[in-house]
Order: structure tokens, then C-alpha cells, then sequence
């Protein structure tokens, strides 16, 4: 069975700061990863799907890389602004996807 | 637009009856998804079909039982046999092939007392 785990579960940071949230998983062979966005009592918001031939992926203020050989993917979410608060999820493809339990980020203004 | 449409958005049941989530999609995907949310964990699969009159059951297909008629869409139904029902279920949709991204729909929260 795939293991997933998202370090850290929470974290609260001011508004303006860089941070980076970390995925790990127990098998290199994977087909792709994707990032999603949850907002309270919504759905998955796709951020960005990094596949397994590719070493990151960007869409404005996010950078997700993924490193096979380490089993570990970062997102990194520059300037935080109050609005990117949300529980974030990494989920890796391995023909079946395997969701993380995600981190809860807390922007403050 | 395209996208995914979960109905209702809250559902509330008594114990030991059965309930049926609704899951549309004009995606166009062949492949779609049942997941449970529960506080603190990761999706788990629930059923999934990647063409229409196929499905194979995922990791916690229990008590669930779903139906695959038309491409459009893939409703699940919680038995009286699924222990802890109460959670949050997504429905998602892919492009069948390894290569291909979920989409999500919002959800529908279950709530069984």
C-alpha cells in the first residue's frame, strides 16, 4: 500500500512570508503528482500536476517540484497573501492516486 | 463551462436507510471517481470506472455500491450496511490514461443519525 505523508499538518505564517509544504511517498515509480487547494467544505481545486518525466511546474506565485529518487515533492508558495488560506493536498498517480492528509495554512494579515 | 456537479450539497439520513449521491460530469471524461473525506485523513477511493457499464471496487467499497449507465454520470449509493456513513464524498473525473489530472466536484456532506 502507498503511503503519503504531508509535513507539517498546520502551519500559520504572516502575510508576505515564503513557505514551502512538503510531500513525501514510499514508491518512485509513479506516473504523475498533482497539488490541490481545498476550501472548507468544498472540493479540490487543482493547483498543479508536475508529471513523472518533469522536475517542476509554476503557475504565478507557485513552484511545485518533484524528486523521484528522494520520493518528495515541494510547493512552494511565494509572498502569502490571507487569501491562499486553505488545507493544501499532494496526491500521487500511481495508476490508482493516493491523497496525503494535507496541511492547513493559516495566512494572517 | 465544464465541470463536475455533486447533488445535494447536505444530505441527511436515519440509520439503516439507504442514500444515493448524485455525481454529473460534461467533461466529457471516461474515467470517474468515488472518494470519502473524513477530519484529519486523506481521500480514500471508494469505487472508480473508466468506461461506461465497468467499475471495480477501490480501497473501502463496504457498504457502497455504485452504477455506471451513461458516461455523464457515476451515482453512489451508501447501503445500511456501510458502518460509519456520516463524511464527506467527492466525486471526480479524469482523462483515462496514466498521464491525466483529477477534477474535483464540491461534494456532498452526509450526515447519518
Amino acid at each position: 500500500k502507498q503511503e503519503v505523508t504531508q509535513i507539517p499538518a498546520a502551519l500559520s505564517v504572516p502575510e508576505g512570508e515564503n513557505l514551502v509544504l512538503n510531500c513525501s511517498f514510499t514508491d518512485s515509480a509513479i506516473y504523475n503528482l498533482q497539488w490541490f487547494r481545498q476550501d472548507p467544505g468544498k472540493g479540490l481545486t487543482s493547483l498543479l500536476l508536475i508529471q513523472s518525466s518533469q522536475r517542476e511546474q509554476t503557475s504565478g506565485r507557485l513552484n511545485a517540484s518533484l524528486d523521484k529518487s528522494s520520493g518528495r515533492s515541494t510547493l512552494y508558495i511565494a509572498a502569502s497573501q490571507p487569501g491562499d488560506s486553505a488545507t493544501y493536498l499532494c496526491a500521487f498517480n500511481f495508476n490508482k492516486f493516493y491523497f496525503g492528509s494535507g496541511t492547513k495554512l493559516n495566512v494572517k494579515p | 463551462d465544464g465541470g463536475i456537479t455533486q447533488s445535494p450539497k447536505y444530505l441527511f439520513r436515519k440509520e439503516g436507510q439507504n442514500v444515493t449521491l448524485s455525481c454529473e460530469q460534461n467533461l466529457n471524461h471516461d474515467a470517474m471517481y468515488w472518494y470519502r473525506q473524513d477530519p484529519g485523513q486523506g481521500l480514500r477511493l471508494i469505487y472508480y470506472s473508466q468506461i461506461v457499464n465497468d467499475f471495480q471496487k477501490g480501497d473501502i467499497a463496504e457498504g457502497y455500491s455504485v452504477s455506471r449507465e451513461k458516461k455523464e454520470s457515476f451515482p453512489l449509493t451508501v447501503t445500511s450496511a456501510q458502518k460509519n456513513p456520516t463524511a464527506f464524498y467527492l466525486c471526480a473525473s479524469s482523462i483515462t490514461g496514466s498521464n491525466s489530472p483529477l477534477h474535483f466536484g464540491n461534494g456532498t456532506r452526509l450526515t447519518v443519525t
